[in-house]
């Protein structure tokens, strides 16, 4: 049982460059969710989906772009990347938005624009 | 938007010792989380709260939801080195299609042998 997974770990980007970052759950979660993390603060949401074909803005959606057209796949487009995109993002799902105990988090994907 | 301050930012002790640590809202949350996020991974559930008022116990780790909603605390006793890492608070408010948490900042927990 894999969980969530990320892809890639690590990834280098010069500015204007676009990119995706890939997510896939095993789990059958309803819910799917793309969080950023700068150095020393916790995580912000970013965008989310209750389901596939369901998408929802979150905190800090601006220069994102996401979709989800199976149960199991929730890309991260970034179209234009800026340094201030600069970050730690992390996907996470669940079976619902109650369900505390499963909400399960990838390893993360580091991400540099120079 | 909603925000949670924890405290302290982080800490040094030494192995053996009790940590506290803290969160207050600015709002109220129905469910309070601590985490813990070690170095390269995701953030991983420790304790969840449900009602305020909620003492909770997992091992070590003693979590309490404040009878005001908007805030809780995290004691760890008698620490040990793989207690290092980072400490999350997060609130999480749900119903209908939320599902979203809100992060305090962390406390980096540092524990000399």
């Amino acid at each position: 049982n894999a969980g969530v997974t990320q892809t890639p770990k690590f990834r280098i980007l010069k500015i204007g460059q676009s990119m995706t970052l890939q997510c896939t759950q095993d789990m059958n979660h309803n819910y799917m969710y793309w969080y950023r993390q700068d150095p020393g603060m916790g995580l912000k949401l970013i965008y989310y989906s209750v389901g596939a074909g369901i998408t929802d803005k979150g905190e800090v959606p601006n220069g994102y772009n996401v979709s989800r057209s199976t149960t199991e796949d929730f890309p991260l487009r970034l179209e234009l990347a800026a340094p201030s995109q600069t970050s730690v993002y992390f996907c996470a799902s669940s079976y619902s938005g109650g369900d505390v105990y499963g909400y399960t988090f990838g390893s993360g994907t580091r991400l540099t624009v120079v | 938007g909603q925000q949670l301050n924890q405290s302290p930012q982080s800490m040094f002790i030494q192995e053996g010792e009790d940590v506290s640590m803290n969160c207050t809202s600015s709002s109220i949350f129905n469910t309070w989380l601590w985490y813990k996020q070690d170095p390269g991974e995701g953030p991983v559930l420790l304790i969840a709260l449900y009602k305020a008022g909620e003492l909770t116990s997992n091992g070590r780790l003693t979590a309490q939801f404040g009878i005001t909603r908007k805030d809780s605390f995290l004691n760890i006793s008698a620490s040990i080195p793989s207690d290092v890492g980072i400490y999350f608070c997060a609130g999480l408010n749900y119903g209908g299609s939320q599902g979203n948490l809100i992060f305090g900042k962390g406390t980096k927990l540092s524990v000399k042998p």
